[in-house]
Order: structure tokens, then C-alpha cells, then sequence
């Protein structure tokens, strides 16, 4: 598609279940990133992928968090046992190639647990 | 992790008014990015930077990459509604992540 796609765009969960978040990236981009924004804060990083590289799963919170790419192409974000505190908008986000020419964002999941 | 100031933390301007507002780091970062984000979508890039003293602009946009590569600031002359959103700062140094500030959010009264 023309941009990046992500879904649900909304998602409500009850504590302790656990939830997964799609990312559809830009036809042909390698590079793809998740990020979390928590109410009036900047973006946290999660995780990065670069086409068929280990992934940089340096920002991921706790072992709760996982994230996957198949086939280089749609990645989903796992979040198991969900907390309140993981209540946030997770945006993803494709670049052309890795590092510093700006990503392309999705509209996000507005995830919140109750 | 990398420390990123954005000021001020909010704006309320009349239209037609020009805005300032800028970002600074405890380390020097290679690029700079700009973003606005407007309600329910993710943010959008308006304006990259990728070298010291770089000035660039982008229609009513102007944004600099300051000289110490500790800083940048956005400036968005004659504002107009659509102006509203709030604005991000980015900054990269070395590894995959960008480093993003807390955000400006401007509001443009007509």
C-alpha cells in the first residue's frame, strides 16, 4: 500500500491478556520500528528490524514484549499478560533503509488495559 | 539514554503569528529530524537535518541543525489553523533508534 498500515487502530483488553498489534510497512522498505507514546510523552523505542538482520530488541520493556517480521514484510508486536501501564498509542514505522533518512509512521494502536 | 528538551511545552498563538520553538540534547546527535502529529495519526516528517549549521526550509518551515549538535529549532512563519498539531524533535547518533523529544503542541487561534 501507499503507507504504513497498522491495526486494530483501537484496541481495549482486560489486565492479563495478552494482545497483538499488526504492522503492514511500505512496499519495499527494509527497515521497520516500533515505538510506544504514552500520553503526553515522546516516543519510546521498542524494537528495529533491517531486512534479514537480528533484530535491535534493545528498547522492549520486559520479557512480556516480543515482536516479529515474516518475510521481511508485516511485522506484529506481541504484548502477553498485559498491564495497565502498557496502555499507550504503539506506532510503527518503515524506512527505506536503516538509519538516519526519517521513517514514514502509521496512525498507531491506541491500545488501553482495564 | 539520550536526554531531548523540547520547549516550550505548549503554545497558544493568534493567526498569522510566527513560531519558535527548539530542542536540545546532553549529547550531539549526526541528523535531526522534525515531525508534526496531528490527533488519532502518527507523526509526520517535515523537515530533516543532517549536518552542523544546516539551515533548511520547507514552505512556511524553516528548521536549523545548531552548530554544537546539541540543539535545533523549528520555525513556522505566518501560522495558519492547520498549523495545530503538536511537533516532535528527533535526533540520531549512532545505532538504530532516533531519540525523540516530548513534543511542542501549538494551538492557532483564528
Amino acid at each position: 500500500g501507499a503507507g504504513v498500515s497498522q491495526s486494530p487502530s483501537n484496541k481495549v483488553t482486560e489486565k492479563g491478556k495478552d494482545v497483538e498489534l499488526r504492522c503492514d510497512p511500505i512496499s519495499g522498505h527494509t527497515a521497520l520500528y516500533w515505538y510506544r507514546q504514552s500520553l503526553g510523552q515522546g516516543l519510546e523505542f521498542l524494537i528495529y528490524f533491517q531486512g534479514n538482520s537480528a533484530p535491535d530488541k534493545s528498547g522492549l520493556p520486559s520479557d512480556r514484549f516480543s515482536a516479529e517480521r515474516t518475510g521481511g514484510s508485516v511485522s506484529t508486536l506481541t504484548i502477553q499478560r498485559t498491564q495497565q501501564e502498557d496502555s499507550a498509542v504503539y506506532l510503527c514505522a518503515s524506512s527505506l533503509t536503516k538509519g538516519n533518512y526519517g521513517y514514514t509512521f502509521g496512525s498507531g494502536t491506541r491500545l488501553t488495559v482495564v | 539514554g539520550q536526554q531531548l528538551n523540547q520547549s516550550p511545552q505548549s503554545m497558544f498563538i493568534q493567526e498569522g503569528e510566527d513560531v519558535s520553538m527548539n530542542c536540545t540534547s546532553s549529547s550531539i546527535f549526526n541528523t535531526w529530524l522534525w515531525y508534526k502529529q496531528e490527533p488519532g495519526e502518527g507523526p509526520v516528517l517535515l523537515i530533516a537535518l543532517y549536518k552542523a549549521g544546516e539551515l533548511t526550509s520547507n514552505g512556511r518551515l524553516t528548521a536549523q541543525f545548531g552548530i554544537t549538535r546539541k540543539d535545533s529549532f523549528l520555525n513556522i512563519s505566518a501560522s495558519i489553523p492547520s498549523d495545530v498539531g503538536i511537533y516532535f524533535c528527533a535526533g540520531h547518533f549512532t545505532g538504530n533508534q532516533f531519540y525523540f523529544g516530548t513534543g511542542t503542541s501549538l494551538t492557532v487561534i483564528p
